[in-house]
Order: structure tokens, then sequence, then C-alpha cells
């Protein structure tokens, strides 16, 4: 299985700051990444497929870069709402496997 | 608006089998989609259990895979998921969601939770 690892596991930003996850693969993945979003209490929310596009109805404050085995999402103005805990996905090869993911807390 | 909701006992006891079904409304299962179950242990990451497409083709997870059984109703636009032999380890929550091309995962059902006890 590809092993997703994501850094840093957490961390305390203020609203309006910019943010960046990162997500390593353990093998090459090409592009084939995608970001989640997740509140407590609800499922997961589609932000990011295929390494850099935009699900339809996301704020364009998300963004997601990388190729390969590294990738990461930025938030380039945290907002209130954006406070919750991030996943990242790989489905280059079966089976699909998730990173740990990072929590996103209010500093 | 594509909906899914899961339902199914919350309670199981040890070695019985978890039996849950996805609805899926305002969207034809038979569509070219995929539908996947995903779970979540409680405070720990997402794992993926399998994905099935309406003809009942299935994918599974190798780790699950002798205990996993998916099937589908196209007649009701619903699917199901069955893990046998389960114990305080499969105890999470248990989502259904629609696969993409891309292999991401757009829409979810909201969750059931499924705690495997005596």
């Amino acid at each position: 299985d590809i092993q997703m690892t994501q850094s840093p596991s957490s961390l305390s930003a203020s609203v309006g700051d910019r943010v960046t996850i990162t997500c390593r693969a353990s093998q090459s993945i090409s592009n084939y990444l995608n970001w989640y979003q997740q509140k407590p209490g609800k499922a997961p929310k589609l932000l990011i497929y295929a390494a850099s596009s935009l699900q339809s109805g996301v704020p364009s404050g998300f963004s997601g870069s990388g190729s390969g085995t590294d990738f990461t999402l930025t938030i380039s103005s945290l907002q209130p709402e954006d406070f919750a805990t991030y996943y990242c996905q790989q489905s280059h090869s079966s089976p699909p496997t998730f990173g740990q993911g990072t929590k996103v807390e209010i500093k | 608006q594509v909906q899914l909701q899961e339902s199914g006992p919350g309670l199981v006891k040890p070695s019985d089998t978890l039996s849950l079904t996805c609805a899926v409304s305002g969207y034809s299962i038979s569509s070219n989609n995929w539908w996947g179950w995903i779970r979540q242990p409680p405070g720990k990451e997402l794992e993926w259990i399998g994905y099935i497409y309406y003809s009942g083709s299935t994918y599974y997870n190798p780790s699950l895979k002798s205990r996993v059984t998916m099937s589908v109703d196209t007649s009701k636009n619903q699917f199901s998921l069955k893990l046998s032999s389960v114990t305080a380890m499969d105890t999470a929550v248990y989502y259904c969601a629609r696969k993409r091309d891309s292999g991401s995962y757009d829409y979810w059902g909201q969750g059931t939770l499924v705690t495997v006890s005596s």
C-alpha cells in the first residue's frame, strides 16, 4: 500500500494567516492526489482533486500543488470556517489511502 | 442535488455481521460512477473499504477482502455493505460516497457510527 504522510499533524493559526499543509507519498503517484476538509461530526468534504483542481463550490482561497511524491494544500487567508482537519488521499494505486490528517486550530 | 444516506444497526455483537445500506437520491446509481464505503475509527484516519459499480463489479481493500461483501440494488437506487466476523477493531463511523473518475469522492453520506460490543 502507498503510505501518505502529512505534516504538520496540527497547527495553530490566526484568521487571515496563510496556511500550508504538506502531504508526501511513499512512492510516485503522479497527480492522483485529493484533499478533503472534515469538521467534527461531519463527513469529509472534497476540496481539491487531481492535485490542483478546485472542486465546484469550494472558495478560491484553497489551492493545491505538487506532483510525484510531494504535495501541498494552501489556504491563502484563513477564515473562521476553515478551522477543521484536512486529509490527503492518493487515488493512483489500489487500495486508495489517506493521510493521518492535519488539524488546523485557532491561535 | 445528489444525496446519500446510510442506514443500519448502530450496535453489532462481536463475531456477528455488520450490515449497512446506502440510499442514493437525486442521481441514478446506474450512471457511470462507482460507489464506495469508507470508515473512520473514533479519532483516527479514514480507511477505504471498497467500491461497487451498478453492474455488481467490486473492488475491496485487501486488508478486509476476506470479510467484505458489497451489493447493489438498482431498483431501489441503493447499495449495501456486509462485514463479517466483526471485532471491536471494526468500531467506526461508516460512510458511503460517490467516486469520480479522478478517484476522489465528491458526495458523501452523513456517516453512521457502528459500535461492536457485547
